[in-house]
């Protein structure tokens, strides 16, 4: 079946360091991928997405690009800030048949020291 | 506009009663979802209403776990006899049905604790 298989954390850094998160899929057909983040005490919010092959998603900084030649969707950012501390989760949208469901890794911390 | 909305924020029950959980979804959004987020575990999969209807009900861990949806808007996740491994985050979602790329915006969930 669909899966989703992101870095485990939790991730520590400097303010200013580069970000990655990787993230990888294993999915038939052809999914769209999604970056969600969760901030201390707030619900999901879509970070970005990319709905086909070579789509880079980007918001707030951060970018990903859908691969799907290593089947990768990893997050990055260039120059990260405290307010960045939050958990990140990978997430692919499984469509067959009746499914509208999101199938979701299991989320990569992150805290950004200042 | 207004947002995902869930009630009660906090619920603590004993094991064995049952409990309701509701959701809101944005006006206009036909596709509702439920997920449960347990620590440790990632986010799982309950259920999916399209309308009124619920083509896809995989994700339900037991027969004690049911929802419905009424008017093709509010949603009730109801967990009869709770047990202490039903105590975890239960998200609501919903969003538009499109091709391809739909997003799903969640709600702020309710925290079920079994004691």
């Amino acid at each position: 079946g669909n899966s989703v298989t992101q870095m485990e954390g939790p991730v520590t850094l400097s303010e200013e360091a580069f970000l990655t998160i990787n993230c990888t899929y294993t999915a038939t057909g052809y999914p769209s991928l999604f970056w969600y983040v969760q901030y201390p005490g707030e619900g999901l919010q879509l970070l970005l997405k990319a709905t086909k092959a070579d789509d880079k998603g980007s918001n707030k900084g951060f970018e990903a690009t859908y691969r799907k030649e290593t089947t990768s969707f990893h997050l990055e950012k260039g120059s990260v800030q405290v307010s960045d501390s939050a958990v990140y989760f990978c997430a692919l949208s499984d469509f067959a048949g009746n499914n509208r469901k999101l199938i979701w890794g299991l989320g990569t911390s992150l805290a950004v020291n200042p | 506009g207004a947002g995902v909305s869930q009630s009660p924020s906090n619920k603590v029950t004993e094991k064995g009663k049952d409990v309701e959980l509701r959701c809101d979804p944005i006006s206009g959004h036909t596709a509702l979802y439920w997920y449960r987020q347990s620590l440790g575990q990632g986010l799982e999969f309950l259920i999916y209403f399209q309308g009124n209807s619920a083509p896809d009900k995989s994700g339900l861990p037991s027969d004690r776990f049911s929802a419905e949806r009424t008017g093709g808007s509010v949603s009730t996740l109801t967990i009869q006899r709770t047990q202490q491994e039903d105590s975890a985050v239960y998200l609501c979602a919903s969003s538009l049905v499109l091709l391809v790329g739909d997003t799903q915006y969640f709600g702020p969930g309710t925290r079920l604790t079994v004691l």
